[in-house]
């Protein structure tokens, strides 16, 4: 059974940093690329960043690019996100997703992030 | 990016009765490989999303065959064939051909 399990999501004060983690099992995790997608309250979905199945692209919307980096170990089968210079509008539940060629087929059940003062 | 507009934002439903959202695009969605990387996500309150359709026809793993996509080019469209009750949320189309993939603005589903 494929399981993406994220952690690392909590308050944080505009202009801080915080460090996402998505661990995943029942699949074979070198094998996939790997997304962030998130959620904003009461919003539609955004993708975030994305990250090839060895790691060596990656790739981010221009609302964060230069702010945050995705990251993945494929011998701890998990894939990180780190988030710096955080801004209010980036408050949102951030889920980890599985991708299969055009399509995201397995969400994680999400953590939320809190950017305010 | 490309841009996908679903209709309707809200749609209130019977129970048993049939339901279609649609899904327009704003270039077409045909990859060069010939593909069309269109899916379907459905999102029960206070769930993750969950896929229920890719290329634009195919159900997911477990999904109910109540459930159907069809479409080409720019003109997508889900349908479920009788509304049940677990079937209430919000239902997202999502395009994979183009960088970014981009998601609608969702369609909240919900029982007369």
């Amino acid at each position: 059974e494929v399981q993406l399990l994220e952690s690392g999501g909590g308050l944080v004060q505009p202009g801080g940093s915080l460090r996402l983690s998505c661990e995943a099992s029942g699949f074979t995790f070198s094998s996939y690329v790997m997304s962030w997608v998130r959620q904003a309250p009461g919003k539609g979905l955004e993708w975030v960043s994305a990250i090839s199945n060895s790691g060596d692209r990656t790739d981010y919307p221009d609302s964060v690019k230069g702010r945050f980096t995705i990251s993945r170990d494929n011998f701890k089968n998990a894939v990180y996100l780190q988030m710096n210079s955080l801004r209010a509008e980036d408050t949102a539940v951030y889920y980890c997703t599985r991708r299969d060629s055009g399509w995201k087929d397995y969400w994680g059940q999400g953590t939320l992030v809190t950017v305010s003062s | 990016d490309i841009v996908m507009t679903q209709t309707p934002l809200s749609s209130p439903v019977t129970l048993g009765q049939p339901a279609s959202i649609s899904c327009r695009s704003s270039q077409s969605l045909v990859h060069s490989d010939g593909n069309t990387y269109v899916s379907w996500l459905q999102q029960r309150p206070g769930q993750p999303p969950r896929l229920l359709i890719y290329k634009i026809s195919n159900r997911f793993s477990g999904v109910p065959d109540r459930f159907s996509g069809s479409g080409t080019g720019t003109d997508f469209t889900l349908k479920i064939s009788r509304v049940e009750a677990e079937d209430v949320g919000i239902y997202y189309c999502m395009q994979g051909t183009h960088f970014p993939h981009t998601f609608g603005q969702g369609t909240q589903l919900e029982i007369k």
